[in-house]
């Protein structure tokens, strides 16, 4: 396609479900980051791939959180046990450059409420 | 780690004047220094970035300059349209560290 996509756009679950969100890159793009937006406030980031090697993920909140991207290309961001504070949008965003200082392209996000 | 600041956290303008927006950053290493606009629904889109080897760069109405002594980083946009309106974040970053967003701008014009 011609931009990050992602789904579900939406997501509701109850206290404790598990999730899994989805991302889909820009083709050939060999960065992807996982950012986490809470109402009014800036992305915060969450982890970061460089293809299928996870190179960072010290933004992850809590062993709850999870994320893969096993063929370099698509990943999945899972939340086990959600809870009300994990209530934000998720954001995707790829990069054709593996430094950290070049564009980022984003998807629309994922907007997760926990009930 | 790094820590942006952004302020105003709103601005409302009315069209044809000019809007700054402003950041500081604490990490002296710091030196890409992106501005992301991010209008209702929609993920953030980059508008413009700065390197820290200038000072100042500008595309049609947007400009943004930096002072690297001061750590301070400034988005200017002249003659501001309606469709500007939107929640506007300054970042920074180095080589080898993530981007750190500040908390973002709303910015509105009115007709």
């Amino acid at each position: 396609g011609a931009g990050v996509s992602q789904s579900p756009r939406y997501k509701v679950a109850k206290r404790g479900q598990d999730v899994a969100l989805r991302c889909d890159p820009i083709s050939g793009h060999v960065s992807l980051f996982w950012y986490q937006q809470a109402l009014g406030q800036g992305p915060e980031f969450l982890t970061y791939f460089q293809n299928e090697a996870q190179l960072d993920k010290s933004g992850l909140p809590s062993d709850r959180f999870f994320a893969e991207r096993p063929e370099g290309s698509v990943s999945t961001l899972k939340i086990q046990r959600t809870q009300q504070e994990d209530s934000a949008v998720y954001l995707c965003a790829s990069s054709s450059t593996t430094a950290n200082t070049g564009e980022l392209f984003f998807g629309e996000g994922s907007r997760l409420t926990v009930l | 780690g790094e820590n942006v600041e952004q302020h105003p956290s709103t601005l409302s303008v009315q069209e044809g004047d000019s809007a700054v927006i402003k950041c500081t950053y604490s990490d002296s290493a710091s030196n890409y220094f992106p501005w992301y606009k991010q209008e209702l629904g929609k993920g953030p889109q980059l508008i413009i970035d700065i390197r820290s080897n200038v000072g100042e760069k500008k595309d049609q109405r947007i400009a943004v300059t930096l002072n690297k002594t001061a750590k301070h980083f400034s988005l200017h946009i002249t003659e501001t349209q309606p469709e500007d309106s939107a929640v506007y974040f300054c970042a920074a970053t180095s080589r080898g560290s993530t981007l750190t967003f500040g908390k973002g701008t709303m910015l509105l014009v009115s007709p």
